[in-house]
């Protein structure tokens, strides 16, 4: 069964911080993606990566910076977090062949206080 | 204003009615077209996939394109309380390209 894995499904942290979301997935897939979800605007690209490595900005890149030095790990990082980073994080995978398909993991739950 | 829109919802419906859906999307260049259902604190999965205009149907979900009016549906029939979730159209230029997200109908369907 395919799996792609967030570490942390809930999150506290305060404003200031540095956080670190890690996703981890089994199905050697090339491509993976951050997104963030907010009520009423879906789902919207933060980061993405074709490639160990290589990353490219999505569509909201500003706060945010990634890694990835192995193909099944994809990792977002937030330098200085702050209150309007509060929302649900999520991880997917997709092969490199495209499918249209993404495989999303669970979700993280990020609330800055 | 948005490149896909969506009405949030929620949508109540009375189990075994059917559940229409629907997006609009500004952007011409869309070619490749997703429904993906999220249940509550679940990551989304992929529900429907369709390529240009048209009909496709899998099981008592049917999903409609019709490019010349930017709209695409997604049809539930004979809904089932196990079909109450968010329902997430995506679509993209191109194959493997990235994805663009409506904000999600949330479904209720009611035993």
């Amino acid at each position: 069964d395919v799996k792609v894995t967030q570490s942390s499904r809930y999150l506290v942290k305060r404003t200031g911080e540095k956080v670190f979301l890690e996703c981890v997935q089994d199905m050697d897939h090339e491509n993976m993606f951050w997104y963030r979800q907010d009520p009423g605007l879906g789902l919207r690209l933060i980061y993405f990566s074709y490639d160990v490595k290589m990353k490219e900005k999505g569509d909201i890149p500003e706060g945010y910076s990634v890694s990835r030095e192995k193909k099944e790990r994809f990792s977002l990082i937030l330098e200085s977090a702050s209150t309007n980073q509060t929302s649900m994080y999520l991880c997917a995978s997709s092969p490199r062949t495209p499918t249209g398909e993404l495989f999303f993991g669970e979700g993280s739950r990020l609330t800055v206080l | 204003q948005k490149e896909v829109e969506q009405d949030p919802g929620p949508l109540s419906v009375p189990e075994g009615a059917i559940v229409s859906l629907n997006c609009t999307y500004s952007n011409s260049a869309f070619q490749y077209f997703m429904w993906y259902r999220q249940y509550s604190r679940k990551g989304p999965e992929l529900l429907m996939y369709t390529y240009s205009s048209g009909n496709k149907e899998d099981g008592r979900f049917t999903a409609q394109v019709d490019k010349s009016s930017k709209y695409i549906s997604l049809f539930i029939r004979d809904s089932q309380p196990s079909d109450s979730a968010t329902y997430l159209c995506a679509m993209s230029k191109a194959a493997g390209n990235k994805l663009t997200f409506g904000g999600g109908t949330r479904v209720l369907v009611k035993p």
